[in-house]
């Protein structure tokens, strides 16, 4: 079946530091894979669209400039939280179309605290 | 207005007890939806998921679910609910393979 996954599975860092959060599909190609947010306790919201070769899509009050998406490869695809605040604080999850494209593959998830 | 409702934060149910998960929806296209599973710190888990055909779709861990377009209701059922089913629940709707919108989860607490 179609594996996504997430490295790293949580991560501790100071504010102000960068953290870089990737997202692989193991098993199959992936030209768009989505970002999304959970908060404690509170449902998952869309972040932004990355699109492998081309720029990402952001949802409205995204900050683009703070949440960089690079789509290296048709199986990679990497968040990086810039001058990460404790409001930055979540749980960040990935997703990707699969094979069939009839469902989207979620990987398991990085908890970034942010101190 | 693209969403999804689920009325219900929190539900407690007896082990053994039978469920049932409320999730309407407002989206414009044909919608595809879905039932996903969230254990504690960890990622979603799929249970099932409805494109077309038969409005009564079976999923994984005995669980099912019903799309009554009139009602705009995707309501997630089990027969009789075991304490490994604690979880939270979303139900999400999209477009096959574009992003989802989820609804904003309900607690489930089993009691043994």
């Amino acid at each position: 079946g179609a594996v996504v996954s997430q490295h790293p599975s949580w991560v501790i860092c100071k504010s102000g530091t960068s953290v870089k959060i990737e997202c692989r599909s193991l098993d199959f190609q992936a030209t768009t894979m989505f970002w999304y947010r959970q908060f404690p306790k509170q449902s998952l919201m869309l972040m932004a669209t990355s699109n492998e070769g081309s720029k990402a899509t952001y949802e409205q009050g995204v900050e683009k400039d703070k949440f960089l998406i690079n789509h290296a490869s048709l199986t990679l695809s990497t968040l990086t939280v810039t001058s990460a605040h404790p409001e930055d604080s979540s749980f960040y999850i990935c997703s990707a179309p699969g094979r069939a494209g009839n469902e989207q593959f979620f990987g398991p998830g990085t908890r970034l605290t942010v101190l | 207005a693209q969403s999804v409702t689920q009325p219900d934060i929190h539900i407690t149910v007896s082990e053994g007890a039978s469920l049932e998960l409320r999730c309407n929806y407002s989206y414009g296209a044909t919608p595809y939806l879905f039932w996903y599973v969230q254990s504690p710190g960890q990622g979603l888990q799929l249970l099932l998921k409805y494109f077309s055909g038969d409005t009564l779709v079976q999923g994984i861990k005995g669980f099912e679910a019903e799309f009554k377009r009139s009602q705009s209701s995707f309501n997630l059922r089990k027969p009789s609910v075991h304490w490994s089913d604690a979880a939270e629940y979303f139900c999400a709707v999209g477009a096959r393979t574009d992003k989802l919108i989820f609804g904003t989860g309900t607690r489930l607490q089993v009691f043994p």
